[in-house]
């Protein structure tokens, strides 16, 4: 069982949707990090949170630590948002590596 | 600063032949990192160094494969005697202590 799991593991949405992608982690940590990945490689970091919430223009991230769950959420989605999403963490447990999840790819249709 | 740079950015070698990548961190960045991606998959850790000193390696990291960062600058990653296996995408990251980790393009490495 992977320590980080994303769902859903593939996501095709319609232009201007709201759009959630889950990550549950087992153990305690540090940080959670929320990263894009567009075809090519690159990675993005998009946030990196602890507690709460973080809104970055149309992206949010929440995160709740007692039930050891975050959610990103993309409104008004654009087909420019098709990505790789992933979620990483970092904690005591793991020494100061991410460990990821498997990623979640999306596509937003036009 | 332009941000994490690597190089090569595409690698295809065959079985056997040994390949060596670098990766120039953020200059102000004491903390680098290595991780391998498999299509399909996340990223998974390989090591890392505080400056110069390599503080750990992961049990992905075969007696192959070595990572020096000799100035607590850039970084090389070398594979010896190359797998098929060994085909995926080498990322490197920076951070400035356990803040935000910045990633690089990636070395797409294809073993024929």
């Amino acid at each position: 069982k992977n320590e980080v799991e994303q769902s859903p593991q593939n996501l095709t949405a319609q232009e201007g949707e709201f759009i959630t992608i889950n990550c549950s982690y087992s153990v305690g940590i540090s940080a959670l990090h929320w990263l894009q990945q567009h075809p090519g490689g690159g990675i993005v970091s998009l946030f990196m949170l602890s507690s709460g919430k973080k809104k970055h223009g149309r992206l949010i991230a929440t995160i709740n630590i007692q039930e050891k769950h975050s959610s990103l959420h993309i409104t008004a989605s654009h087909p420019r948002d098709s990505a790789v999403y992933i979620c990483a963490v970092h904690g005591p447990q793991y020494g100061n590596k991410l460990v990821f999840g498997a990623g979640t790819i999306l596509r937003v249709k036009s | 600063d332009t941000g994490v740079s690597q190089d090569p950015r595409h690698k295809i070698t065959k079985r056997g032949q040994n390949v060596t990548f670098r990766c120039d961190p953020i200059s102000e960045h004491n903390r680098l990192y290595w991780y391998r991606q498999t299509l399909g998959q996340g990223p998974e850790f390989l090591t890392y160094f505080q400056n110069e000193a390599q503080l750990e390696k992961s049990r992905l990291l075969s007696d192959r494969f070595s990572a020096e960062r000799p100035k607590g600058s850039f970084s090389t990653l070398e594979i010896q005697r190359t797998e098929q296996g060994d085909s995926a995408m080498y990322l490197c990251a920076s951070s400035l202590w356990s803040d935000t980790q910045y990633f690089g393009p990636g070395t797409r490495l294809t073993v024929l």
